[in-house]
Formats: structure tokens, C-alpha cells, sequence
């Protein structure tokens, strides 16, 4: 196991598509979190998971945004009828025990 | 009021001098404290943690943490310039409260370590 994996690396898509990344953790991390970044700013928090269970939903977060995380493995993220502000780098990280959080490489989101 | 704030910088020191990261908190409530790395293009990287009130070092790298005072700092000695990176502070609740899990970070100071 080599790290958190994030599947695309880059996604462009027209405004109102829906798109879908996914994330797979450290295999034995039970804690996976998603984050945003754009230029210039450190990673906001959308969402957290611990195993199967959504613990935790930004609460700036839009009703476009959906995570699931089944079985407590991969994750997926899925940003419903997409705007311009969506473009962003998407990051996902997990962690086994309260400490800090190992990041995937992200999916850099550009909505055209 | 952001929840973290750091001085965007860019902080820009000489080789082989210390380089001083600061950020402060405004959750009484944190109580956890990490230090991430983040080169330009790439995903953070944890450099070090810190709980308790006091210096941690790890290497070229001391955490210096100030619960009272509400601020965390990074200090960087014998700075070279392959630590030219964005700095990044995020700090996590303690035990309790559906805001345990979530590390809340600042927007980053950039660091330039020039020859």
C-alpha cells in the first residue's frame, strides 16, 4: 500500500454535469476526510468519515455535494450540476488515530 | 475572526538562518496541532504535531505550542532551499463533540529560502 489514492487526477466538465472522484486510504486507516483547496488558501473541510459512518458535514457545504464511503474502504465524492466556484483541487486524507492525516495527491476539478 | 490564521507571507530568510512560522487559533476548545508541508503543486505533508504546552523538536524543526496565548509556532533551523514551501497550521478539537475528527486549517505562509 503506497498511500492515499485519488482517482481522476484531473476532471474538466462542463457547468451542470455531475461528476464523481473517488478515494482510496491507507488500507488500515479507518478515518477519511475530504478537503478543498483553491490558490492561495490551505484546505477547507467538506466532510469526515470514520469506517462506514459520515461523522461530520461542512455546514457551508452545498446540497450538490454527496460523499459515501461504503464497507468503511474507498470514498467517493459526487458534485451535482457543477458551477465555475466548484473548480477547486480536491483532497482526500485519512488517518488511523487522532494525529494528523495523510493526503492523497487530490483531483484538480477545472468547470468550464 | 478566522478560525486559524497565519501571515500569508511571503517570508523570505537566508540560508542557514531560522526561519519562524507563526499562527494563531481562536477555539479554546483545540487540542491538537500539526504542521503541514505543502510544496507548490503538490499535497500537504505532515512535518510534526504537538498536544502539550512547550517546545517539540524533530530535527531541524521545533513546534513550539502556547495554549494560554492561543498560538503555534514552527521554527526552522539551518533553513535550506529545499524548505521553500507553503507552511500550513491546522488544529483539531479534543475528545468530544462531532468536530473531533476535522483538522481546520490556515491559509498557509510561504516560505523562501533564498542562497
Amino acid at each position: 500500500d503506497t498511500g492515499v489514492s485519488q482517482n481522476p487526477r484531473h476532471k474538466i466538465t462542463k457547468r451542470g454535469q455531475n461528476v464523481t472522484f473517488r478515494c482510496d486510504p491507507i488500507s488500515e486507516h479507518n478515518r477519511l476526510y475530504w478537503y478543498r483547496q483553491t490558490l492561495g488558501q490551505g484546505p477547507e473541510f467538506l466532510t469526515y468519515f470514520q469506517n462506514e459512518a459520515q461523522l461530520e458535514k461542512s455546514r457551508l457545504l452545498s446540497d450538490r455535494f454527496s460523499a459515501e464511503r461504503p464497507k468503511g474502504s474507498f470514498s467517493t465524492l459526487e458534485i451535482q450540476r457543477t458551477e465555475q466556484g466548484d473548480s477547486a483541487m480536491y483532497l482526500c486524507a485519512s488517518s488511523l488515530s487522532p494525529g494528523g492525516c495523510t493526503f492523497g495527491s487530490g483531483t484538480r476539478l477545472t468547470v468550464v | 475572526q478566522k478560525e486559524v490564521e497565519q501571515n500569508s507571507g511571503p517570508l523570505s530568510v537566508p540560508e542557514g538562518a531560522i526561519a519562524s512560522l507563526n499562527c494563531t487559533y481562536s477555539d479554546r476548545g483545540s487540542q491538537s496541532f500539526f504542521w503541514y508541508r505543502q510544496y507548490s503543486g503538490k499535497s500537504p505533508e505532515l512535518i510534526m504535531f504537538i498536544y502539550s504546552n512547550g517546545d517539540k523538536e524533530d530535527g531541524r524543526f521545533t513546534a513550539q505550542l502556547n495554549k494560554a496565548s492561543q498560538y503555534v509556532s514552527l521554527l526552522i533551523r539551518d533553513s535550506q532551499p529545499s524548505d521553500s514551501a507553503t507552511y500550513l497550521c491546522a488544529v483539531r478539537r479534543g475528545a468530544g463533540g462531532t468536530s473531533y475528527g476535522k483538522l481546520t486549517f490556515g491559509q498557509g505562509t510561504i516560505l523562501t529560502v533564498h542562497p
